[in-house]
């Protein structure tokens, strides 16, 4: 079946300017996270989504950082004026559930990158 | 503490040879699952394998498999039978499970693996 879907795949901005990036998780899953992978970094949680629960936003940066999934489906993570410390891949992952044994399943990401 | 360490910043094996990518993890919680994550240079996460704290035998996946040392808090991938295709960087993770909450999965700093001709 399809996997995480993340669009777009690249993005270039200008300082200051606002951005929003798209998850679409796989079907079924109930858990959708955010991650921002700095260059030769590890995973840097931002927020987290389960199912119609209040999400865990406890790993987002800054106020400029919000993010909302529409039916429990597609997640946008929008930042607004952005920053040239922004620039990361963002990655996307979903989950059946949130159990120790949740494998979290991950989309190709988006590049972004502040000019 | 760090929840996830990976010591070895860079590894290098032959090809067709073994390779053993070192994890330690760091949790008072006695349910948890150990991940480990290939991510090339394309950039994609992929899944290789998960270990949960209370299986009794050390998972296996085709030429992964993971050295489960729960005393030691240690959670070591096995590559076995190199491939070029191999060369990436490597991401243990760990979810500790009582908690429906995101920020319970941690992950490492990496390794590079080079797998060399």
């Amino acid at each position: 079946g399809a996997g995480v879907s993340q669009s777009p795949s690249n993005k270039v901005t200008e300082k200051g300017k606002d951005v929003e990036l798209r998850c679409d998780p796989i079907s079924g899953h109930t858990a959708l996270y955010w991650y921002r992978q700095s260059l030769g970094q590890g995973l840097e949680f931002l927020i987290y989504f389960q199912g119609n629960s209040a999400p865990d936003k406890s790993g987002l940066p800054s106020d400029r950082f919000s993010a909302e999934r529409t039916g429990g489906s597609v997640s946008t993570l929008t930042i607004q004026r952005t920053q040239q410390e922004d620039s990361a891949v963002y990655l996307c992952a979903s989950s059946t559930t949130w159990g120790p044994s949740d494998t979290q399943y991950f989309g190709p990401g988006t590049r972004l990158t502040v000019l | 503490a760090q929840k996830i360490t990976q010591t070895q910043p860079g590894m290098f094996v032959q090809e067709k040879e073994a390779v053993t990518l070192d994890c330690t993890y760091d949790t008072s919680d006695p349910s948890y699952g150990l991940f480990w994550y290939k991510q090339p240079s394309s950039g994609e996460m992929i899944f290789l394998i998960y270990q949960g704290s209370y299986d009794q035998q050390n998972a296996t996946e085709g030429r992964y498999s993971l050295n489960f040392q729960k005393a030691r808090k240690s959670a070591n991938l096995v590559i076995s039978a190199s491939q070029l295709g191999d060369s990436a960087m490597y991401f243990c993770a760990m979810r500790e499970g009582l908690r429906p909450a995101g920020n319970q999965f941690y992950f490492g700093t990496g390794t590079s693996l080079t797998v060399i001709p």
